[in-house]
């Protein structure tokens, strides 16, 4: 199989506060993950992108200095929201892909973040 | 840029109804398209993946079609049943190596 997982599942914090979301791959190798969110009866927008030991590449209006990405290794990103706002509150989903696995991505249970 | 649009938004079928959802997308030139199923608060577990050179994937009671030309897809869902009460998610694959995704067909199977 090819299992991603999300750490937490839900988070409250609050504004001002910053939090760590984790994405890893369970039983394969992520040559790249991607960062998506979504609101409520919305299709998922990809945020960023990362390749394990690069930078992130970011979406057109997101803010890189906000949402901080990590791929530190193979298994494992992290997003962090940084300074946290109510209008961050969100669903945020990673994906997984692995060129062993072609191009289909693998996506995590999600996130639920809320900024109070 | 691809749009992708997903019709009906939502819709009830009684138990044991076939369930036809629909796909459309603006940019023909896809290297896939993938359904997904997506449950309340939960991530997406996919369905069906359709390379761009096939027409149609089956597995068990779900088929999709794609008619790349047209930019249409069409996944059936065979007998429904309450458990298959969801949201379903296209998302279709550019050459920019990006998945772009549609709102969801928001489907409940009445027992």
């Amino acid at each position: 199989g090819a299992v991603v997982s999300q750490h937490p599942s839900w988070v409250i914090c609050k504004s001002g506060t910053s939090v760590k979301i984790e994405c890893r791959s369970l039983d394969f190798q992520a040559t790249t993950m991607f960062w998506y969110r979504q609101f409520p009866k919305q299709s998922l927008m990809l945020m960023a992108t990362s390749n394990e030991g690069s930078k992130a590449t970011y979406e057109q209006g997101v803010e890189k200095d906000k949402f901080l990405i990590n791929h530190a290794s193979l298994t494992l990103s992290t997003l962090t929201v940084t300074s946290a706002h109510p209008e961050d509150s969100s669903f945020y989903i990673c994906s997984a892909r692995a060129t062993s696995k072609g191009y289909e991505q693998y996506f995590g249970p999600g996130t639920r973040l809320t900024v109070t | 840029k691809q749009e992708v649009t997903q019709i009906p938004a939502a819709l009830s079928v009684p138990e044991g109804e076939n369930l036809v959802l629909n796909c459309s997308f603006t940019d023909s030139a896809i290297y896939n398209l993938q359904w997904f199923r997506q449950d309340p608060g939960k991530g997406l577990t996919s369905l069906l993946l359709i390379q761009s050179s096939q027409r149609e994937q089956t597995s068990g009671r779900l088929n999709a079609s794609l008619d790349k030309s047209s930019g249409r897809s069409t996944l059936y869902i065979a007998a429904s049943q309450p458990g298959d009460s969801a949201t379903y998610l296209c998302a279709v694959r550019n050459g920019n190596n990006r998945l772009a995704f549609g709102k969801g067909n928001q489907v409940v199977v009445i027992p």
